[in-house]
């Protein structure tokens, strides 16, 4: 199981763009780099998944390098309310398991 | 999550009672996790089943056993809960509903709400 590597924690302000690396070593060759965020109280929730290069969607996007050994999440002008944790994991998303380890992921926190 | 749900939401309970938390999705997903929070460790998984009767160890399933014996239940015990077992439970579900990779399909973990214990 190919294990994460985070930052622990970043701050930035509203209407910046923050950017959160992950390395991920190991990951094999059937692996996929998702991103989820969790609020507390709540389970994480999906915001994005890719494999390789650029993927965007309405909320984020995702940087993933040719030799897939680092991902960046990027959160374009984010707001108070993105003040989350953010977990970057990979797995296989072949099969349909998705058997993988948590790290602890990155504490975003957005200030006025 | 809409289509995954975890009972009871809060529970306290005594040192040494048996507990025994609830999962139930109506996906028909063939993958579902049993996972720990606590504060400094993010989540840990504790056991995980692949399918109705299938199940495995996750990295800290001392303490805990789980049954499937339908596709959409499954249930984490606690035999004789310990303080060390105050936690948040998460519940997750990952896979197409036919087990077979679909090309494009968004896979990863759908997650319950997450059930609050307390072991006094």
């Amino acid at each position: 199981l190919a294990k994460t590597t985070q930052p622990i924690s970043m701050d930035s302000y509203e209407g910046q763009e923050v950017n959160i690396t992950c390395s991920h070593n190991n990951i094999a060759t059937n692996d996929y780099i998702t991103w989820y965020q969790q609020f507390p109280s709540q389970g994480p929730r999906f915001i994005i998944q890719g494999y390789k290069t650029k993927v965007t969607n309405e909320v984020a996007s995702l940087f993933i390098p040719a030799d897939r050994k680092s991902s960046t999440l990027s959160l374009p002008r984010v707001s108070l309310s993105d003040t989350a944790v953010y977990y970057c994991l990979v797995g296989d998303n072949g099969t349909g398991g998705f058997k993988t380890i948590f790290g602890a992921g990155t504490r975003l926190f957005v200030k006025a | 999550d809409a289509g995954i749900t975890q009972s009871p939401r809060h529970k306290v309970t005594e040192t040494g009672t048996p507990v025994t938390l609830r999962c139930h999705q109506t996906e028909n997903h063939r993958y579902m996790y049993w996972y720990r929070q606590d504060p400094g460790h993010g989540l840990r998984l504790i056991h995980y089943s692949y399918g109705v009767k299938d199940t495995d160890k996750g990295e800290v399933s001392d303490g805990y056993s789980v049954s499937r014996s339908k596709t959409e239940d499954f249930l984490l015990t606690l035999e004789s809960a310990t303080s060390s077992q105050t936690s948040v439970y998460f519940c997750a579900i990952s896979g197409t509903p036919t087990g077979v990779a679909i090309t494009g399909y968004r896979n990863g973990y759908t997650f319950g709400s997450g059930t609050r214990l307390t072991v006094v």
